[in-house]
């Protein structure tokens, strides 16, 4: 599985649009780009998904540029339960591969 | 649809003591997944069980800990003989056996505390 790099945190204002980036320069043809969140302990929430299109569903966007080499995770509207810490995993999506490879992921915080 | 169940939430073993943690997944998932999280570290893979299969052990310890998952009944993580450096959070995931692309769907997570 392709290694993904994000930065270490972020903040925002709540209300404002959380922009969340990765970069997984190495992805292979076959891989999806998956978002998961952990909020403080709890276990881990899937969020987005997606190949190469952009996607969108309740929770956000993701934004995967042409060349796939990197991603942008979108809250539109952050609120302060989107504290969190957010992870990019690069995985093939076409077979059950089995784990999921989780680095030091982005850790969110959303301010009043 | 109700999502992943683990049990106990909250577990305290004295040293040498054994851990049972369990895990239903959610209706309709066959893969089960562990993962363990050490105090202020990342998730770590363990196991990765089909229904009476062991697919992937590549991140077990491999001595103290086993992983089942039966015909009928949730899977269960088995650690014998546990000791300090066993506590953490233990979480389990599951998903479909369907088409792809297969995100994993987590379950609150077992803190096990050795004593």
């Amino acid at each position: 599985d392709a290694k993904t790099t994000q930065p270490p945190s972020m903040d925002c204002a709540e209300g404002r649009a959380a922009n969340l980036p990765c970069n997984h320069s190495t992805i292979s043809g076959n891989e999806y780009v998956y978002w998961y969140r952990q909020i403080h302990s709890q276990g881990p929430q899937y969020i987005i998904h997606g190949l190469k299109n952009n996607e969108t569903n309740e929770m956000a966007s993701l934004i995967i540029t042409e060349d796939r080499k990197s991603s942008t995770l979108i809250l539109p509207h952050a609120t302060l339960r989107d504290t969190a810490v957010y992870y990019c995993i690069v995985r093939v999506g076409s077979s059950n591969t089995g784990k999921l490879i989780f680095g030091q992921g982005t850790t969110l915080q959303v301010k009043p | 649809n109700a999502g992943v169940m683990q049990n106990p939430r909250h577990l305290v073993r004295r040293r040498g003591q054994e851990a049972r943690l369990r895990c239903s997944p959610m209706k309709g998932h066959s893969h089960v997944y562990w993962y363990r999280q050490l105090p202020e570290e990342g998730l770590k893979f363990m196991v990765y069980l089909q229904k009476e299969n062991i697919i992937d052990e590549s991140g077990m310890p491999k001595e103290r800990f086993s992983a089942e998952f039966p015909k009928e009944g949730p899977s269960i993580l088995r650690i014998q003989q546990v000791v300090r450096g066993d506590s953490a959070a233990y979480f389990c995931a599951s998903s479909h056996a369907g088409q792809g692309p297969y995100e994993q769907y987590f379950g609150p997570g077992t803190r096990l505390t050795v004593t």
